[in-house]
């Protein structure tokens, strides 16, 4: 048990809708990172909250947006789904400073989009 | 650009047996270099982590080295069991771009009873 929470575990979408991901981390835990993991490969950051601020991205497009709030609860937002964005999607909390410590990850959300 | 490679894709070997899983990485700049371990269904779990000063860390059966010059980082889980089955991920924090983790693709790992 890693006391980071993800819902919903499992979702369906078609193409072109919206969809959000949420994610509750462990109190005290000020950062949280999205990834995206599809089949049999290594996950992919997506972007990094400390402190309600985004303060790392990697390589995806603006359609997919996130929201951390006080009490250390978050949030992904993709927009205009794409088939390719079906995948497992993490999320991980981190006490402090992500340069070393261990990051805490959630069971995921597994989306398929049809 | 960062690039981490796992070796191989897939291992199945007897339970008892000591084995070695390995992970490449393209750039020597790195903060830390994670093992995660990853069971069908659910999330991560860290399972041990390496600062970039270090040269091992260990844990119950688990003992994993990294060797920054060379690129290199191996897990070695003594007296494999059953349950030791899982995909096994390592991962090494950048120093630059706001300390993201790369990731290599997995080692698929079973231990036959």
């Amino acid at each position: 048990e890693t006391g980071v929470t993800q819902s919903p575990t499992h979702l369906i979408k078609t193409r072109g809708q919206q969809v959000t991901l949420r994610c509750s981390s462990q109190s005290g835990h000020n950062t949280v990172s999205w990834y995206q993991q599809a089949l049999g490969q290594g996950p992919q950051f997506i972007f990094q909250y400390y402190r309600e601020e985004e303060n790392g991205r990697g390589n995806f497009p603006p359609r997919f947006s996130g929201l951390q709030f006080p009490n250390y609860s978050s949030e992904l937002n993709v927009n205009a789904l794409e088939l390719d964005d079906s995948a497992l999607y993490l999320c991980a909390s981190t006490l402090g400073g992500v340069s070393t410590d261990t990051q805490y990850f959630g069971p995921g959300t597994r989306l398929t989009v049809l | 650009k960062q690039e981490v490679t796992q070796i191989p894709a897939a291992l199945s070997v007897p339970e008892g047996e000591n084995l070695v899983l390995n992970c490449s990485f393209t750039d020597s700049a790195i903060y830390n270099l994670q093992w995660f371990r990853q069971d069908p269904g659910k999330g991560l779990t860290s399972l041990l982590l390496i600062q970039s000063s270090q040269r091992e860390q260990t844990s119950g059966r688990l003992n994993a080295s990294l060797d920054k010059s060379s690129g290199r980082s191996t897990l070695y889980i003594a007296a494999s069991q059953p349950g030791d089955s899982a995909t096994y991920l390592c991962a090494v924090r950048l120093v630059d771009s706001n300390y993201q983790l790369i990731w290599g693709a997995g080692t698929k790992l079973i231990i036959k009873p």
